[in-house]
């Protein structure tokens, strides 16, 4: 089935340990993106990445990190979580190497404490 | 800078009404992308239709349209005999242009869709 998969799915953490979301995708994708989801203010991204090796900051890159080591993962990183930075986050994928229809993760629900 | 505005926090309408969702964007780019996507309340987010700038007809994917009229930068989502199973946050989103900004995307507020039966 073809898919985009997160996890963990929730994650509860406390101020300043590291986390990693990882996010993987079995289709082949050129594109994949991260999210966060705040109430009132949809979708903000974070970090996209047009191929392998190559990454770029969205709108909301702060405190966050990613790599491209390999097509199929995008993992994201919080060196050291703060609790601005509890939220929904969603991983996403797209055939080719622009933000076209994108398939979506189901979400990984992270509270910062 | 690049902004899509979704000015209806939530909608109420009859099963079997058409509704139309509405999304005004502004951007300097000539070439760029609109997008809407679904969110029901089990949380995952569905592409449900694209718009290219220089598309010169309308999209459509079922009973989903998008009325895009660029000289008003709007692009707005038509559902046409709403269902029950319409009910959801609804995102619209764009990209920007080829070679610049091509692989960002930002998305509106949404708007919270409700179906009466």
């Amino acid at each position: 089935e073809a898919q985009v998969t997160q996890n963990p799915r929730y994650l509860i953490t406390v101020t300043g340990k590291k986390l990693t979301v990882t996010c993987s995708q079995n289709m082949n994708h050129e594109y994949m993106s991260w999210y966060r989801q705040d109430p009132g203010l949809g979708l903000r991204q974070i970090y996209y990445s047009m191929n392998v090796e190559v990454t770029d900051k969205g709108d909301v890159p702060e405190g966050y990190k990613v790599s491209r080591k390999e097509k199929r993962n995008f993992p994201l990183i919080l060196e050291s979580p703060s609790p601005n930075q509890t939220s929904l986050y969603f991983c996403a994928s797209s055939l080719r190497g622009a933000p076209y229809e994108q398939y979506f993760g189901p979400g990984t629900r992270l509270t910062v404490t | 800078a690049q902004k899509i505005t979704q000015t209806q926090p939530g909608m109420f309408v009859q099963e079997k009404e058409a509704v139309t969702l509405d999304c005004t964007y502004d951007t300097s780019d000539q070439s760029y992308g609109l997008f809407w996507y679904k969110q029901p309340s089990s949380g995952e987010m569905i592409f449900l239709i694209y718009q290219g700038s220089y598309d010169e007809q309308n999209a459509t994917e079922g009973r989903y349209s998008l009325n895009f009229q660029k000289a008003r930068k709007s692009a707005n989502l038509v559902i046409s005999a709403s269902q029950l199973g319409d009910s959801a946050m609804y995102f619209c989103a764009m990209r920007g242009a080829p070679r610049s900004s091509a692989s960002k995307i930002i998305f509106g507020s949404g708007t919270r869709l409700s179906i009466r039966p």
